[in-house]
């Protein structure tokens, strides 16, 4: 069983270009979210999706777009990348419900020039 | 809003000794808490959590954390760690009934020395 994957792991970008990050989740949840995590600032949410076709902002949506057009899909797009986005982005997915965990991918390093 | 503080950032200690990681939260509603784990370039696994029912939970390989509603605590404990426990580790809350959305804590670091 695979769970949540996430491509590519490692990436490094010039600042104004775009890309876009993947995950894929094989266990037919329903929420999905996207995170930064930053040294000392623990994970921080950037979007979050409640389903297939729903999106929502989370605590530093800015610079960030994210896209559900498939339940077992959730994409997350920067337009133009800036230093400030250097980071590891983290998806994680659940069943619902805010007393179940968060099943985390292992994350993608991605470095802006 | 929810917060979540970890007072220590980083945690050294000897194999086989007792050690606590430190977390207080703030919610003016009720919550539901976590422990996570983070092993080097992994993503994060839960550890344990505290739903409802008594405040005393455990995990699988010895970890315990108690709920304290007094002092919005849920300190993490361990009486004797091995190499094997030196990651980092995450407390998080989420508000009951709402959307699943996780307030982390900035991270302790535990590295656990021979």
């Amino acid at each position: 069983n695979a769970g949540v994957t996430q491509t590519p792991k490692f990436r490094v970008l010039k600042t104004g270009q775009s890309m876009t990050l993947l995950c894929a989740q094989d266990m037919n949840h329903e929420y999905m979210y996207w995170y930064r995590q930053d040294p000392g600032m623990g994970l921080r949410l950037i979007h979050y999706s409640v389903g297939e076709g729903t999106t929502a902002k989370g605590e530093v949506p800015d610079g960030y777009n994210v896209s559900r057009l498939k339940k077992q899909n959730f994409l997350l797009g920067l337009e133009s990348a800036a230093p400030s986005q250097t980071s590891v982005y983290f998806c994680a997915s659940t069943s619902g419900g805010s007393n179940q965990p968060q099943h985390f991918g292992d994350g993608t390093r991605l470095s802006i020039l | 809003a929810q917060s979540v503080t970890q007072l220590d950032s980083q945690v050294p200690v000897f194999e086989e000794a007792p050690v606590e990681l430190r977390c207080n939260y703030s919610s003016s509603v009720s919550v539901y808490l976590f422990w996570y784990v983070q092993y080097p370039n992994q993503g994060l696994q839960l550890l344990l959590k505290y739903l409802s029912g008594s405040t005393l939970v455990e995990s699988i390989n010895g970890f315990e954390a108690e709920f304290n509603k007094s002092q919005t605590s849920f300190h993490l404990r361990k009486p004797s760690v091995h190499i094997s426990d030196t990651a980092e580790y995450f407390c998080a809350v989420s508000r009951s009934g709402g959307y699943n959305k996780l307030i982390f804590g900035a991270g302790t670091r535990l590295a656990v020395h021979p």
